[in-house]
């Protein structure tokens, strides 16, 4: 069974500082990637960052970067430098057999 | 290249109406997937298919859900007798191939509400 479990439901930081969001997730595959979705209110998903899983150096994309620890099955997000328009709903997701395991999400409130 | 689309953006049925909601993948997509989002949570697996193919619908609630994606047209996801906690987005997303990895893209998805 493959699950993924974001941990924190709300989280806050003021514009311009950093933010990490956690992820952890369980799979028996070898072969899996790993993702950063936004959602804000419009409900459209926006891809943030991937990160392959045989990969062992940790994606970036701009003010975004992500902490991937294989062993651990930990997948976090580092927001840098927030802006106003970070705000939404975050999902981390494992893509496996031609489909996503989303987690429940992490709501990101960024403070002016 | 224009997105995935998804139709209706918003639903609105009885309890006991039947609920028909609409994808068209993106141009050269032949894979589409249905997701279904319930309040407060995040997106769920439904239903993988290709063109006049369900390829996993592993996903998919044993009774009074089907989903279609036919030669010709969009793909179609069929509620029947629709009920109160049938509520939900329901998102599509479109991939060129299946395999070990082809990027879905999702539709701004459709939100269903039962009354």
């Amino acid at each position: 069974a493959q699950t993924v479990t974001q941990s924190q439901p709300e989280m806050s930081v003021q514009e311009a500082e950093t933010v990490t969001l956690s992820c952890t997730y369980d799979t028996s595959e070898s072969d899996y990637y790993l993702f950063w979705y936004k959602q804000p209110p419009s409900r459209q998903m926006i891809l943030v960052i991937r990160q392959e899983a045989y990969k062992q150096q940790n994606a970036t994309e701009n003010r975004f970067s992500v902490n991937f620890q294989k062993a651990a099955k930990s997948f976090s997000l580092k927001i840098s430098d927030s802006q106003l328009g970070d705000a939404a709903m975050y999902f981390c997701a494992l893509y496996n057999f031609n489909k996503f395991y989303f987690g429940s999400g992490t709501k990101l409130n960024v403070k002016p | 290249n224009a997105g995935v689309m998804q139709n209706p953006r918003h639903l609105v049925r009885r309890r006991g109406q039947e609920a028909r909601l609409r994808c068209s993948p993106m141009k050269g997509h032949s894979h589409v997937y249905w997701y279904r989002q319930l309040p407060e949570e995040g997106l769920k697996f439904m239903v993988y298919l290709q063109k006049e193919n369900i390829i996993d619908e592993s996903g998919m609630p044993k009774e009074r859900f089907s989903a279609e994606f036919p030669k010709e047209g969009p793909s179609i996801l069929r509620i029947q007798q629709v009920v109160r906690g049938d509520s939900a987005a329901y998102f599509c997303a479109s991939s060129p191939g299946g395999g070990s990895y082809n990027e879905q893209f999702f539709g701004p998805g459709t939100r269903l509400t039962v009354l």
